[in-house]
Formats: C-alpha cells, sequence, structure tokens
C-alpha cells in the first residue's frame, strides 16, 4: 500500500519568513496530492493539491512542487503571518480516491 | 449545510463497552473514509467504502466494523472498548480525489 512520509515533523520561522515542508510517497500509481491544514481543535481542511499532470501550483502565498520521477512534493509558504501555524498534513491518492494516506504531519509554528 | 457531519461530537465510555459513531455526507460523494487521529496527531486510515467496496487498513483491529446503511452514511462500530481506542475519529468523503472531513469525535474510554 502508500506509505508517505514528510519532513520536518516541526519547523518554527519568523514572521516573514519562508518555509517549506517535504513529503515522499511510494506508490508510482497515486496522482493526486493535496496539502490540509488542521488548526487547533479543529478539521483538517484542504488548502491545495496538485495533481500528476502538472509540475507546479500557486494560490497567492502558498505554491506545491511535485516530481513525479523522484516522488516527491512539497509545500512552500511565503511572507508567513501568524495564522499560518498549525499542523500541516500532506496526503497522496489514487486515481479513485482509493488509498487515500496522509503523512505523518508538520507542526508548524509562525513567531 | 454542513456537507460532511459525523455525531456525537464528544463521546466519554467505560472499557468494554460498545459504541458507534454515525457519519453523512450530503456532497454526493461515492467514497467515504475512517480516519483515527491519536494525541500525537498521526491521521491514520481505518477504512475506504466505495461502491461496496471496502478497503480496510490491516493494522486495524475487528473490534472496529464500518457499516454503510447507503451511500450517503458510514457507521463506526466498535466492540469491547479499551483504552487505547481513545483517540479523535474523523469520518471524510471525496469525489474522484478531494477530501472533506466531518468535525471530529472525540472518544474517551476510561
Amino acid at each position: 500500500g502508500e506509505n508517505v512520509e514528510q519532513h520536518p515533523s516541526t519547523l518554527s520561522v519568523q514572521e516573514g519568513d519562508s518555509a517549506v515542508i517535504k513529503c515522499t510517497y511510494s506508490d508510482s500509481a497515486s496522482n493526486y496530492f493535496p496539502w490540509y491544514k488542521q488548526e487547533l481543535g479543529k478539521r483538517p481542511q484542504l488548502i491545495i493539491d496538485i495533481r500528476s499532470n502538472v509540475g507546479e501550483k500557486k494560490d497567492q502565498r502558498i505554491a506545491v512542487t511535485l516530481n513525479k520521477t523522484a516522488k516527491h512534493f512539497s509545500l512552500h509558504i511565503t511572507e508567513t503571518q501568524p495564522e499560518d501555524s498549525a499542523v500541516y498534513f500532506c496526503a497522496a491518492s489514487g486515481p479513485y480516491g482509493q488509498n487515500f494516506v496522509f503523512g505523518p504531519g508538520t507542526r508548524f509554528s509562525v513567531l | 449545510d454542513t456537507a460532511v457531519s459525523q455525531t456525537p461530537k464528544y463521546l466519554v465510555t467505560q472499557m468494554g463497552n460498545d459504541k458507534s459513531i454515525k457519519c453523512e455526507q450530503n456532497l454526493g460523494h461515492d467514497t467515504m473514509y475512517w480516519y483515527k487521529q491519536d494525541s500525537k496527531k498521526f491521521l491514520k486510515i481505518m477504512f475506504s467504502y466505495n461502491n461496496k467496496e471496502l478497503i480496510i487498513n490491516e493494522t486495524v483491529p475487528n473490534r472496529f466494523s464500518p457499516k454503510s446503511p447507503d451511500k450517503a452514511h458510514l457507521n463506526l462500530h466498535i466492540n469491547s472498548l479499551e483504552l487505547g481506542d481513545s483517540a479523535v475519529y474523523f469520518c471524510a468523503s471525496s469525489q474522484a480525489q478531494d477530501a472533506f472531513f466531518g468535525q471530529g469525535t472525540r472518544l474517551t474510554v476510561v
């Protein structure tokens, strides 16, 4: 089955800095890679996603890159703000939503 | 107009009891999931259910059983509850790929 690894497990930055969270996956059949943000006591919510036919996607201060050959993808956050503080999860999924597997999460703090 | 709703939000029960958590989605999605989030915040997939095909994470004890009366519902039944079952359980649904989560059920076994 799919296995998703995520690094770092914790990350702290100063307000205004940029941050990168990296994930790797194992199943070459996975073709959908979303990122979720979970604030304290709340449900995970989708913030950005990328499909395997695209190498990069950007939405305001966040961007995601995908290297399908190397089986890794990354979340980039620029001009970080205190409200960006949360746990971030990457995930990988097959073409029909099967094997929707999450990485272990990154506790992200903006100081 | 909650997209994915689960009940109850909080559940406190004694060891050995049997309990159920209900989940309903009004998005018309074909696939539903159950996840367990432990104290370390790991989101572990327990089950996925699509068109009556159940995919079980092999690490899930058989005390846990999903029940789907129809496409919009996937309930989670737990037998003989143990202390280690204490966690937040999330239901989610997806159509092709994006997953929408319910608000979670915090289960505490005492």
